[in-house]
Order: C-alpha cells, then sequence, then structure tokens
C-alpha cells in the first residue's frame, strides 16, 4: 500500500498569498498518477489536479501541480477567500487508491 | 450535469448489514469506473473501494476485505455497496464516485451510515 504523507497539516495564509502543499509518498507512484482535491465544509470534495500536472476542467490558472515519483506539490499563486479549505492529495496508480490525511488551508 | 445520487445509509447494529445504492445521471455510465470513498466524522478521506466499466476488476481497502462487496448493474446506471459485519468503525459519510479510469471526476453528496447499538 502506497501510504501518501501530506505536510504541512495546517497553513495560515492570507488572501493573495502564495500557497505550497507537500505530498509525500512512501514509494513511487507510477506514471505519475496523483491528484489533489479540496474539500469544504458541507460538501463533497473536488478535483483541481490530476496526473500530477493537469488542471481539471474549469479550475483556474493560479492552482498548479508539480513533482513526479514521490515528491509532489500543489501551489495556489494567489489566494483567493473561497480557496481556503482542506486539500487532499490521492494516487490512482495502484489499489488501495489511498489519500493523504489532507492540509488545511485557513486565513 | 452529473448526478452521482446515493442512499442506503441508516443507522444500524453492530454486526448488521447493509446495502448502499448509487444512480449515475448525466454520464454514459459504461463508460465510467466506479467507486466507493467514506469519511468519519470530522476525518479525513478514505477510499473504500473500486470497480471497473464492466465488472471484471474489483479492489478494496484491507480493512473491508471480506465483509464489502462493490458491483455494478449497467442496465440500470447503478453502483451498490453490500456492506456485511458492520463496525463501529464503518461508520463514516459514504460517497459514490465516478472516473474516466481509476482517477476520481465526480463526487456525489453522499449517504450516512451509523453503526451503533
Amino acid at each position: 500500500e502506497i501510504v501518501l504523507t501530506q505536510s504541512p497539516g495546517t497553513l495560515s495564509l492570507s488572501p493573495g498569498e502564495r500557497a505550497t502543499l507537500s505530498c509525500r509518498a512512501s514509494q513511487s507512484v507510477s506514471k505519475d498518477y496523483l491528484a489533489w482535491y479540496h474539500q469544504k465544509p458541507g460538501q463533497p470534495p473536488r478535483l483541481l489536479i490530476y496526473d500530477a500536472s493537469n488542471r481539471a476542467t474549469g479550475i483556474p490558472d493560479r492552482f498548479s501541480g508539480s513533482g513526479s515519483g514521490t515528491d509532489f506539490s500543489l501551489t495556489i499563486s494567489r489566494l483567493e477567500p473561497e480557496d481556503f479549505a482542506v486539500y487532499y492529495c490521492q494516487q490512482y496508480a495502484d489499489p488501495p487508491n489511498t489519500f493523504g490525511q489532507g492540509t488545511t488551508l485557513e486565513i | 450535469e452529473v448526478q452521482l445520487l446515493e442512499s442506503g445509509g441508516t443507522l444500524v447494529q453492530p454486526g448488521g448489514s447493509l446495502r448502499l445504492s448509487c444512480v449515475a445521471s448525466g454520464i454514459t455510465f459504461t463508460d465510467y469506473y466506479m467507486s466507493w470513498v467514506r469519511q468519519a466524522p470530522g476525518k479525513g478521506l478514505e477510499w473504500v473501494a473500486n470497480i471497473n466499466k464492466d465488472g471484471s476488476q474489483r479492489y478494496y481497502v484491507d480493512s473491508v476485505k471480506g465483509r464489502f462487496t462493490i458491483s455494478r448493474d449497467n442496465a440500470k446506471n447503478s453502483l451498490f455497496l453490500q456492506m456485511n459485519t458492520l463496525r463501529a468503525e464503518d461508520t463514516a459519510l459514504y460517497y459514490c464516485t465516478a472516473g474516466a479510469g481509476w482517477l476520481i471526476d465526480y463526487w456525489g453528496q453522499g449517504t450516512l451510515v451509523s453503526v451503533s447499538s
């Protein structure tokens, strides 16, 4: 089983600032099949990034993903108020398709 | 618009059984891989099980192997999760999800399962 470790657990920033979230895998993620989601209170998660660096449909270009192998990151270039949420990474290369424990992005 | 509508969640006693259902609309169901993901109250996401387009491949997280069974009825655009020998730690909001591959593109709103005496 691939274990995904996200850091930091909580990130406190202000609108307009840059956010960088990390996701580290316990073993290499095949084909960089790594996704990022965010989840707001009372809502299901929403896909942001797939295949480590591709933005999903309708996702603003302030969101970008990078990395390969075991180290991945999500960058939000200029935080908007609606970006404050919980962020999860997930690998979908090998079952079980594990999630990281989440990073809370707070104001 | 893609809609995934879950049902079947309720309060059940430890050791009991439950069957969750999910009906999909707005997608060609037979083109999609389907999954169940759960979220315990106040906790993170946990992938539970998934199934490929024709049902020939199914995978489970270790904690539910032998107790849960994922299945689909392509004629009815429906996904199911049969849950047996339920435990308190299975208490969660269960999301039905869909993707063009193993990636999750779409999520339902979830159905709540509570296991308690």
